[in-house]
């Protein structure tokens, strides 16, 4: 079964206006992180925000924000401000239990943005 | 220093041939993953290294074989390869709080073409 879904295959932006990355997770670990990364053409796993799932708030960097329903089990990114670098392939990751080396990151699909001048 | 290094950028190498990817870390951090990422596609983990010991392998076949000879290096062996088997190979590691994984820090990927 899918554990991370991301449905928009690509989207389109005007540079300077936000934009909502979505995606769905299913887990029964009560223990679980998840993670948002920017792959532009170059391939670099590039970081951009992490929620924990006993976070009480959402988790904000920069520009970047993200949206955490946890009955909905959604964790959608929100860029502020598009800028024409933001153009890359974006990735939801969900890490399941807690220990560094027994865990498992298990990334979605991607979506690919594209922003316009 | 806040990197994880991978080499080389590319290879190219033949289906007879064996050769290795490197992986290195200075940040400290206990735990070095292996991912493979074919075109279009999300990362697929192959291999978790944590304190330098294989904990888990998502049953790679036996022509990559990977090896931690400490801390701050990964490596991946690689022999008898098929075409299909071309790829990004992307290495990360891995840092923790109080038994939490919050980051994972991801080198810029070998990309590897078997011919």
């Amino acid at each position: 079964a899918q554990k991370i879904t991301q449905t928009q295959p690509g989207m389109f932006v005007q540079e300077k206006e936000a934009v909502t990355l979505d995606c769905t997770y299913d887990t029964s670990d009560p223990s679980y992180g998840l993670f948002w990364y920017k792959q532009p053409s170059s391939g670099e796993m590039i970081f951009l925000i992490y929620q924990g799932s006993y976070d009480q708030q959402n988790a904000t960097e920069g520009r970047y924000s993200l949206n955490f329903q946890k009955a909905r089990k959604s964790a959608n990114l929100v860029i502020s401000a598009s800028q024409l670098g933001d153009s890359a392939m974006y990735f939801c990751a969900m890490r399941e239990g807690s220990q560094g080396g027994s865990e498992k990151l298990v990334f979605g699909k991607g979506m690919k943005l594209t922003v316009n001048p | 220093d806040t990197e994880v290094t991978q080499t080389p950028k590319h290879l190219v190498m033949g289906m007879t041939n064996k050769k290795s990817l490197k992986c290195e870390q200075h940040m400290g951090h206990r735990a070095m993953y292996w991912y493979k990422q074919k075109a279009k596609k999300p990362p697929e983990l192959m291999f978790v290294y944590s304190y330098e010991k294989l904990s888990i392998n998502e049953s790679v076949p036996s022509r990559f074989s990977p090896e931690c000879p400490n801390s701050s290096l990964l490596n991946l062996h690689l022999h008898a390869l098929q075409p299909e088997d071309s790829a990004l190979y992307l290495c990360a590691s891995s840092q923790a709080r109080s038994g939490f994984v919050y980051g994972y820090t991801f080198g810029s990927g070998t990309r590897l073409t078997v011919v």
